[in-house]
């Protein structure tokens, strides 16, 4: 079964702190993808990557940065955390053709920044 | 930018019943995605559409993409608890960038 996996379902945080969001996918997707979904407001991108070692901002990238050193892993970086920053998070993969099922998303994570 | 207009935002249905979701796009719909959430979950993947007039089904679900590509609806036909969730539509753009959303359709079933 293919999978998008996101290491963390809940963390809490405090403002300040450095917070690594850790994605990994084993559909070997090219573009991956960093969401934020909040009330109101639905899912947002905040960054993107469509190979190893590339990134692009999305709608909301401020506050976040991202590292893909391997094709199968995308990180997303909290530098420092603050309280608007708590949202669930959401990672997805992708295809370069999205083809098929297209967008594949993981579970979530649900950070609290207290 | 693409804008995604979903309707109704809640609906409440008595188990059995079928219902009907709309995704309304500001602009031509090149690729047409509807996803289920749980809620406080991640989102999974229902249906893609991609052609003026296509229709796809799965089990109870339907989803259809207008001629003009720029409405989808999704019908649930004799609805189950199971089908309770939040309904996403999400829109492609050119090249690897990421997927526009609506905000949702919150279902409930009622026993």
């Amino acid at each position: 079964d293919v999978k998008v996996t996101q290491s963390s379902r809940y963390l809490v945080k405090r403002t300040g702190e450095k917070v690594f969001l850790e994605c990994v996918q084993d559909m070997d997707h090219e573009n991956m993808f960093w969401y934020r979904q909040d009330p109101g407001l639905g899912l947002r991108l905040i960054y993107f990557s469509y190979d190893v070692k590339m990134k692009e901002k999305g709608d909301i990238p401020e506050g976040y940065s991202v590292s893909r050193e391997k094709k199968e892993r995308f990180s997303l970086i909290l530098e420092s955390a603050s309280t608007n920053q708590t949202s669930m998070y959401l990672c997805a993969s992708s295809p370069r053709d999205r083809g098929g099922l297209g967008y594949t998303f993981g579970s979530g994570t649900r950070l609290t920044v207290v | 930018s693409q804008e995604l207009e979903q309707s109704p935002q809640s609906l409440i249905v008595q188990e059995g019943k079928n219902l009907t979701i709309n995704c309304t796009s500001s602009k031509t719909l090149y690729g047409l995605y509807w996803y289920k959430q749980k809620y406080g979950e991640g989102l999974i993947f229902l249906m893609m559409l991609q052609k003026g007039g296509e229709e796809k089904s799965h089990e109870k679900i339907t989803a259809k993409l207008d001629e003009k590509k720029q409405q989808s609806s999704l019908h649930i036909t004799a609805s189950q608890p199971s089908h309770a969730g939040i309904y996403l539509c999400g829109a492609a753009g050119g090249g690897a960038d990421g997927l526009t959303f609506g905000k949702g359709t919150h279902l409930i079933i009622q026993p």
